[in-house]
């Protein structure tokens, strides 16, 4: 099975920072990896997928980059309502998700 | 609209069985794979299983491998999850999830609001 490893677990920032989130693959995904948005309560919702491609709807100031086996989702100007979980997931071995990284409000 | 209802969830005791359904509307359900996906208490998300477009395709998670059996219903829009030899370690908020078009199995661009299974003595 292929691991993910996200980091940090848990990111204390204000409002109008820009956060940055890593996920590591123990082995190559290429760009088959997707972002997601998680709070109490609702169902998750993709943020990005291939790595880089922006969900339709989702807001700019969220990007995704990476390949192989190294990703990061970078939220520029962070707003109160990014204020949530987020996991990576891979696809291209079936379907795993990091452990997820709770951006809290400093 | 597209909508994912899940039921079926409750309590059960160890051992025990139990069957989730969730009903799609809105899309062609014939035409997209779809999963289950689970969040234990306090714990991240896990891919339990994925049905391709066709009835044959399956993939599940080594943790449920030979207890779950996913399935579906094209003709009633229907997707399902049979879970036997229940453990404790099942009890989570069970959410049904939509891939993302015809050729892309995943991610998930869709989900129900989840239904909440808990084993428990």
């Amino acid at each position: 099975d292929i691991q993910m490893t996200q980091s940090p677990s848990i990111l204390t920032a204000s409002v109008g920072d820009r956060v940055t989130i890593t996920c590591r693959a123990s082995q190559s995904v290429g760009t088959w990896l997707a972002w997601y948005q998680h709070k109490p309560g609702k169902a998750p919702k993709v943020l990005i997928y291939k790595a880089s491609d922006l969900d339709s709807a989702v807001p700019s100031r969220f990007t995704g980059t990476g390949s192989g086996t190294e990703f990061t989702l970078t939220i520029n100007s962070l707003q109160p309502d990014d204020f949530a979980t987020y996991y990576c997931q891979q696809y291209n071995h079936y379907s795993t998700f990091g452990q997820g990284t709770r951006v809290e409000m400093k | 609209e597209v909508q994912l209802l899940e039921s079926g969830g409750g309590l059960v005791k160890p051992g025990g069985s139990l069957r989730l359904s969730c009903a799609a509307s809105g899309f062609p359900f014939d035409n997209y794979a779809m999963s289950w996906v689970r969040q234990a208490p306090g714990k991240g998300l896990e891919s339990v299983a994925t049905i391709l477009r066709g009835v044959d395709s399956t993939f599940y998670a080594d943790s449920v491998k030979g207890r779950f059996t996913i399935s579906r219903d094209n003709s009633e829009d229907t997707l399902y999850l049979q879970m036997n030899s229940l453990r404790a370690d099942d009890t989570a908020i069970y959410y049904c999830a939509k891939g993302l078009n015809y050729y892309d199995f995943w991610p998930h661009d869709f989900w129900g609001q989840g239904t909440l299974v808990t084993v428990s003595s």
